[in-house]
C-alpha cells in the first residue's frame, strides 16, 4: 500500500495565481480530510468527505478555497486567487470504514505552499 | 467546544532521559484520544491511541493513559533516543465517529546525544 499520496510536495506561486493541490487516498478508505498546518494556528481541519460527499466544510477559510472529490480515489483543494497568508503545509488524510482502528487517520506527506 | 491543550515546547532532553509531554482535553461525551508524531518533512503518523477511560495506549516504548477524572492523556517514555526527535501532537475525536480529529498545538522534542 503506497499510503496517502499528495502532490505537489512543494509549490511556490505568486499572489493572485490559482493553486491546485491533489490527494489520492488509500484504496478502500471512504473518508477523506484536508488539514492546514501553520505555525500560528497549528493543525486546522478545512473540510472532510464521506463516500465522496462533502460533510463539513466549516473550516474552509473563505470562498477562495474550494475542494472536490469526484471519485473515491481522488480529491483536490483549490485556492483561487491565492494570497500570501495562504502559505502553509496542507495535509490530506484518509480513514477506512469499519476499520478496527476507529477514527485513525492516515496522513499524506503534505504539500508545502508558499505564496509570494 | 472540544479542545486539546499541550505543554509548550520545545522540550530538550539528553539521550536516555525520561520524557513526559502533558496533554489535557475538554470534550463532551466519551472521546477517543491519540498521540501522533511528525518527523521533519513528513506527515503525521499515529503513535498510540486509547478509546475509553483507563485504557493505556503504547507503542515503541511510548505510553499514555486515558484519565477521565483529570481529562488528561500525558505521553511518557522511559528512555528517549536521538531518533525520537520530532513534533508530538495530542488529539481527540468525539464520540460521533466522524473521524474528525482536533489537535493540540504540538510539542517539539529534541534529544541530544
Amino acid at each position: 500500500d503506497a499510503g496517502v499520496i499528495q502532490s505537489p510536495r512543494h509549490e511556490v506561486t505568486e499572489m493572485g495565481q490559482e493553486v491546485t493541490l491533489r490527494c489520492k487516498p488509500i484504496s478502500g478508505h471512504n473518508s477523506l480530510f484536508w488539514y492546514r498546518q501553520t505555525m500560528m494556528r497549528g493543525l486546522e481541519l478545512l473540510i472532510y468527505f464521506n463516500n465522496n460527499v462533502p460533510i463539513d466544510d466549516s473550516g474552509m477559510p473563505e470562498d477562495r478555497f474550494s475542494a472536490k472529490m469526484p471519485n473515491a480515489s481522488f480529491s483536490t483543494l483549490k485556492i483561487q486567487p491565492s494570497e500570501p497568508r495562504d502559505s502553509a503545509v496542507y495535509f490530506c488524510a484518509s480513514r477506512g470504514q469499519g476499520y478496527s482502528g476507529a477514527n485513525v487517520l492516515t496522513f499524506g506527506a503534505g504539500s508545502r505552499l508558499t505564496v509570494l | 467546544g472540544n479542545s486539546v491543550t499541550q505543554m509548550e515546547g520545545p522540550v530538550t532532553l539528553s539521550e536516555e532521559a525520561f520524557l513526559t509531554i502533558n496533554c489535557t482535553y475538554t470534550a463532551t461525551g466519551y472521546p477517543s484520544l491519540f498521540w501522533y508524531v511528525q518527523y521533519p518533512g513528513e506527515g503525521l503518523q499515529l503513535l498510540l491511541k486509547a478509546t475509553k477511560a483507563d485504557d493505556k495506549g503504547s507503542n515503541k516504548g511510548f505510553e499514555a493513559t486515558y484519565r477521565k477524572e483529570t481529562t488528561s492523556f500525558h505521553l511518557e517514555k522511559g528512555s528517549v533516543q536521538v531518533s525520537d526527535s520530532a513534533v508530538y501532537f495530542c488529539a481527540l475525536s468525539d464520540s460521533s465517529n466522524t473521524g474528525k480529529l482536533i489537535f493540540g498545538q504540538g510539542t517539539t522534542l529534541q534529544v541530544k546525544p
